[in-house]
């Protein structure tokens, strides 16, 4: 199974600055993507990050507030612009398409609160 | 919309087998059912999956309907550490990794 890890695990920010977190899987991987799940609730796809190109996002997000990388396969950053309170959640990255195929792995997560 | 539908929550005595249902009446002849489970302050987990033949690995059973339309997740013995949400999806394996997630079943083990 693929081993993925987030950086970092939980942080406070402030209104209106900026948060970049990385996601590292330890095997190259097809596909990786990046989930939001607020307290309590179920996950939510923000986008697809796509290896060399623009990130494919979900109907509600967009890549002015959601700046997406992927440099290589194993490698993606999601960035959270200008945040307000209302980004406070856990951000999820997740990785599948590599030898095991049809499985799809996920990080520990990353908890964000803005103040 | 998520595909499947599961009871909000459920609980089971420790030691006992734990028996999740999920209903999938939408599924196509091409989509598997996958369970993840994800415990309290960590990333979701892959359980197992299958397409029509009832599956089993070292952490659960899953059984699958003969028209496909319902599934149930059986841990066998479960313990105090399977306390978490579950998640039933159904998607195409190799393709559609954008899994849509649904409420999952909060699974309560009581001592």
């Amino acid at each position: 199974s693929a081993v993925i890890s987030q950086k970092p695990s939980r942080d406070i920010c402030q209104r209106g600055t900026s948060l970049t977190i990385q996601c590292q899987v330890d095997s190259q991987v097809t596909m990786m993507f990046w989930y939001r799940q607020q307290p309590g609730q179920s996950l939510t796809l923000i986008a697809t990050a796509n290896q060399g190109s623009e990130a494919t996002y979900e109907s509600g997000f967009v890549i002015d507030k959601f700046p997406i990388s992927r440099p290589n396969l194993t490698f993606s950053t999601l960035t959270v612009s200008n945040m307000s309170p209302e980004d406070s959640s856990i951000y999820l990255c997740s990785a599948g398409g590599g030898a095991n195929t049809g499985e799809l792995f996920f990080g520990e997560g990353s908890r964000l609160t803005v103040l | 919309d998520a595909k499947t539908t599961q009871p909000t929550s459920m609980d089971c005595a420790e030691g006992r087998a734990a028996n999740l249902p999920c209903n999938h009446s939408t599924i196509s002849g091409n989509e598997y059912v996958y369970w993840y489970r994800q415990i309290h302050s960590q990333g979701p987990q892959y359980i197992i999956h299958g397409l029509k033949n009832n599956e089993t690995n070292e952490m659960a059973s899953l059984i699958i309907t003969e028209d496909r339309k319902s599934s149930t997740l059986i841990l066998p013995h479960a313990t105090l550490r399977d306390t978490a949400v579950y998640y039933c999806i159904v998607r195409v394996k190799d393709s559609n990794y954008q899994l849509i997630w649904g409420a999952g079943t909060k699974l309560i083990i009581k001592p």
